[in-house]
Order: C-alpha cells, then sequence, then structure tokens
C-alpha cells in the first residue's frame, strides 16, 4: 500500500480569495495523477488527469501542476467562489493497475 | 442523464446478513470499479473489471465478491458484513484504464447493524 498524501485537511477562505493545495505520491513507477472535486451529496468529478513532468492543466479557474520526479502536484483555484466548496480528492496510478486516493482536501469558501 | 447510477443510496443491513450493492451504468465504459470509503479515509480500491476480467486488489478481503454479468451492471456482494464494513461504498467507470478519468456514481452509504 502506498501512501498519497493530501495537505491542508482542511481549509477556509473568504470568496474572492485565491488558494492551492498540495498533492504528495510516491513517485516510483508513476504513471499517472488524477485530481476530482467531490461535493456533499453529489458524486465526485474528474477535473484533470496529468501524466507527464511538468504538465500544467487548466479548467476555467481551477488549474493543476504535476512533477513526478520529486512526486507532487499543486492544485490552484483563482478567486474562489462559494460554489468551489467540496473536497478536493487526489489519486496516483502506478504501473501494474495500483490506484491511490488521498484523504482530500475539504474546502469552504466563505461568502 | 445519470451516467453511474448506484443502488440504493443508504444500505441496512444485520451483522452477518448477506447484501449486495448495485451499480449500473449508462456509458459503455470498459473498466468498472468498487471503492471503500470509511469515515475521514481517502477511497480504497477493492476490485475493477476490465470488460470480464476481473482484478482483485490484494489486500481486499475474501468477504467482498463482485459480479459483472454484462456491460451494463456490476453488483459488490458482502457475504457475512461485519461492523467494520459500514462505509460508503462508490463505483465508477472508465473508458480504459491508466490515463483514462474514472466517472462516478453517488455511492451507498451501507450501515451495519
Amino acid at each position: 500500500i502506498l501512501n498519497v498524501e493530501q495537505s491542508p485537511q482542511s481549509l477556509h477562505v473568504q470568496e474572492g480569495d485565491s488558494t492551492n493545495f498540495t498533492c504528495s505520491f510516491p513517485s516510483s513507477n508513476f504513471y499517472a495523477l488524477h485530481w476530482y472535486r467531490w461535493e456533499t451529496a453529489k458524486s465526485p468529478e474528474a477535473l484533470f488527469v496529468m501524466t507527464l513532468n511538468g504538465d500544467e492543466k487548466k479548467k476555467g479557474r481551477i488549474s493543476a501542476t504535476l512533477n513526478t520526479k520529486e512526486g507532487y502536484s499543486y492544485l490552484y483555484i483563482k478567486g474562489s467562489q462559494p460554489e468551489d466548496s467540496a473536497t478536493y480528492l487526489c489519486a496516483s496510478r502506478y504501473t501494474g493497475n495500483q490506484f491511490y486516493f488521498g484523504t482530500g482536501t475539504s474546502l469552504t469558501v466563505i461568502p | 442523464d445519470a451516467m453511474v447510477i448506484q443502488n440504493p443510496r443508504y444500505q441496512v443491513t444485520q451483522f452477518g446478513k448477506p447484501v449486495t450493492l448495485s451499480c449500473s451504468q449508462t456509458l459503455n465504459h470498459n473498466v468498472m470499479y468498487w471503492y471503500q470509503q470509511k469515515s475521514s479515509q481517502a477511497p480504497k480500491l477493492l476490485f475493477h473489471y476490465y470488460d470480464k476480467d476481473f482484478n482483485n486488489e490484494a489486500d481486499t478481503p475474501d468477504n467482498f465478491q463482485s459480479r459483472r454479468p454484462n456491460t451494463s451492471f456490476c453488483f459488490l456482494d458482502i457475504r457475512s458484513p461485519g461492523l467494520g464494513d459500514a462505509a460508503m461504498y462508490l463505483c465508477a467507470t472508465s473508458r480504459g484504464e491508466g490515463r483514462d478519468e474514472q466517472f462516478f456514481g453517488p455511492g451507498t452509504r451501507l450501515t451495519v447493524l
């Protein structure tokens, strides 16, 4: 079992603030890094899947970067809105089809 | 519009009484996954199917079994639920393995009395 760690565990920000959180993962045999957003009472929803070192992806106000050599990914939210409140999960896939989630970062955006 | 459907959303069973959770998909994806998430923990992959090929995670207890009778449906059977099996069970699908994003259902929350 591999440990995928996310920090911080929870975060409260004011509407309009920009924020970021971290996903750390073992880099040996790495294959892909997934980010998901999980709103309360809804299904987790995919944000990004990244594979290459140095990858950067963007969807609206949300972007992510990937460093496969050192084993981390950052998720950034620019100008947070109340609708961004959710738990953000990362998951790391390895060769051999092993797939491990982190425990998530719970974001609350205060209007 | 629902793409991955899980029934029921809430399931209550008794200690030791077999229970089946169901998942269906309208995406025609090849891969279906079952995850277990206990309170404040990371979702843990139990097993997945690539088409009809079953892939069990090494540390998934024998108490957990799965069936995939066709592309659309996948079932999670818990043969003798214990109190420690109370959790949220998530089903997900993806077109392929590896780089493809997963599409999740809303989950079934299992309570064991």
